[in-house]
């Protein structure tokens, strides 16, 4: 059973560029989140998707910063432009999820993201 | 406001001994509980969760957590310790009437010495 999977696993870029980064959730999971973990601020929500639909981007930090999910099977974040202070390692986890649900979140490996 | 504490940033124990890593929390409503470990270059794996019931939970890898109410805690145990366990445990809780959001503590370093 194929977990959460992300790419790429690294990411070495300089600021100013680009970003984006890939998820595909577990299947049949319906809801879709987005962290960031630095030892700084720890484990950041970012933003959550449910069924498609962003419901959360509170956790955005700002404008460079989006986030898609096209389908149940694909997510990506984007950066940009991206800045030295965006280096960290994004998760991507999904869940089946509904109000009050008591399910866990399963997390991919993440993406380590340096921006020179 | 939801909050979850880790006082201990790093807990060291011989192998075979047994372990405790602490998480107390805050939510307004009943809470549902997690514990998740991460090793070096990976995401964070779910170990075991308190949703209702018996107030001891057994998870994976032999671990277990205690749900105390009145002292709001939620401690993750283990009766021996194997060197492999060394990770980062994190603690996280969901308030009942939350959908979705998970809020995790800051993370205790668990290191099993041989």
């Amino acid at each position: 059973d194929a977990g959460v999977i992300q790419s790429p696993r690294h990411e070495v870029t300089e600021m100013g560029q680009e970003v984006t980064l890939r998820c595909k959730p577990i299947s049949g999971h319906n809801s879709l989140f987005w962290y960031r973990q630095t030892m700084m601020r720890g484990l950041e929500l970012l933003i959550y998707f449910n069924n498609n639909v962003p419901i959360d981007d509170s956790g955005m930090p700002e404008d460079r910063f989006s986030a898609k999910m096209p389908n149940a099977s694909f997510s990506t974040l984007k950066i940009q432009p991206s800045e030295p202070r965006d280096s960290a390692v994004y998760f991507c986890a999904s869940s089946l999820d509904g109000q009050g649900s008591n399910q866990p979140q399963h997390f991919g490996d993440g993406t380590r993201l340096s921006i020179l | 406001a939801q909050s979850v504490a880790q006082p201990e940033d790093q807990v060291n124990v011989a192998e075979g001994n047994p372990l405790t890593v602490k998480c107390t929390y805050s939510v307004s409503g009943n809470p549902y509980l997690f514990w998740y470990v991460q090793y070096p270059n990976r995401g964070l794996q779910f170990l075991l969760k308190y949703i209702t019931g018996d107030n001891l939970v057994k998870g994976s890898y032999g671990f277990e957590a205690e749900f105390n109410k009145s002292q709001t805690s939620f401690h993750l145990k283990k009766p021996s310790a194997l060197v492999s366990d060394s990770a980062l445990y994190f603690c996280a809780v969901r308030d009942m009437r939350s959908s979705y959001k998970l809020i995790f503590g800051s993370g205790t370093r668990l290191l099993v010495r041989p």
